[in-house]
């Protein structure tokens, strides 16, 4: 089945510098790739994703790369605001044809802490 | 509009016992996923829910049922609790057909304490 590693699991930035958080993924049927941001005591909320057709999307300081050769995606965070700080997970899964099958892999986690 | 509501929100087991989590999709939804998340950790799929069916298992004991209604809404049990069960069950919403199709959207959950 799918895997998905996560990197790191705890980066400490400054407000306004950039945050990356990496993920790598094993099956290569995967072809959609969501960022989720849970904060505590609340459930993952879905901030960005992307398709397997697609290399590369942003929206305002949020930005996601894909490289399906290499089977990896990343999470792309400008310009950090302290509310910016939660727990950021990557998962990956597999569209079959015209159906949902909500079938998520997710990594590890990654504790994002953004001092003022 | 309201999101995904998931109940108890929290709640206390002894080991042996059974409990039923329960789950209203985001309006719109039609398909139910139930995930748990032990602490520290992501997110692990249990199982789906597509018209009243299973449609997709995760690797878990059949300790672990579940049921759609014709509403929509679901619940998911889980018998001879063990400690290790100890985990913030989450209910994730989507609809099946159509764009947007595998964008879930997540309850709160629901966290079960085995003692």
């Amino acid at each position: 089945g799918e895997n998905v590693e996560q990197h790191p699991s705890t980066l400490s930035v400054q407000e306004g510098d950039s945050a990356v958080i990496k993920c790598t993924y094993s099956d290569s049927a995967s072809n959609y790739f969501p960022w989720y941001k849970q904060e505590l005591g609340k459930g993952p909320q879905l901030i960005i994703d992307i398709r397997s057709n697609v290399g590369e999307k942003k929206d305002q300081r949020i930005a996601v790369t894909l490289n399906k050769t290499a089977k990896h995606f990343s999470l792309h965070i400008t310009e950090t605001q302290p509310e910016d700080s939660a727990v950021y997970f990557c998962a990956a899964s597999t569209h079959a044809g015209g159906t949902s099958y909500g079938k998520l892999t997710f990594g590890q986690g990654t504790i994002l802490t953004v001092h003022p | 509009d309201a999101g995904v509501t998931q109940s108890p929100t929290h709640l206390i087991k002894t080991r042996g016992q059974q409990v039923t989590l329960r789950c209203s999709p985001k309006s719109g939804h039609d398909t139910v996923s139930w995930y748990q998340q032990a602490l520290g950790q992501g997110p692990q799929f249990i199982f789906q829910y597509y018209e009243e069916e299973e449609r997709q298992r995760g690797n878990f004991p059949d300790r672990f049922s579940g049921h759609q209604f014709p509403n929509y809404s679901s619940e998911l049990n889980v018998n001879a609790l063990l400690l290790g069960d100890s985990a913030l069950y989450l209910c994730a919403s989507s609809h099946t057909l159509g764009n947007g199709a595998n964008v879930l959207t997540f309850g709160a959950g629901s966290r079960l304490t085995v003692l």
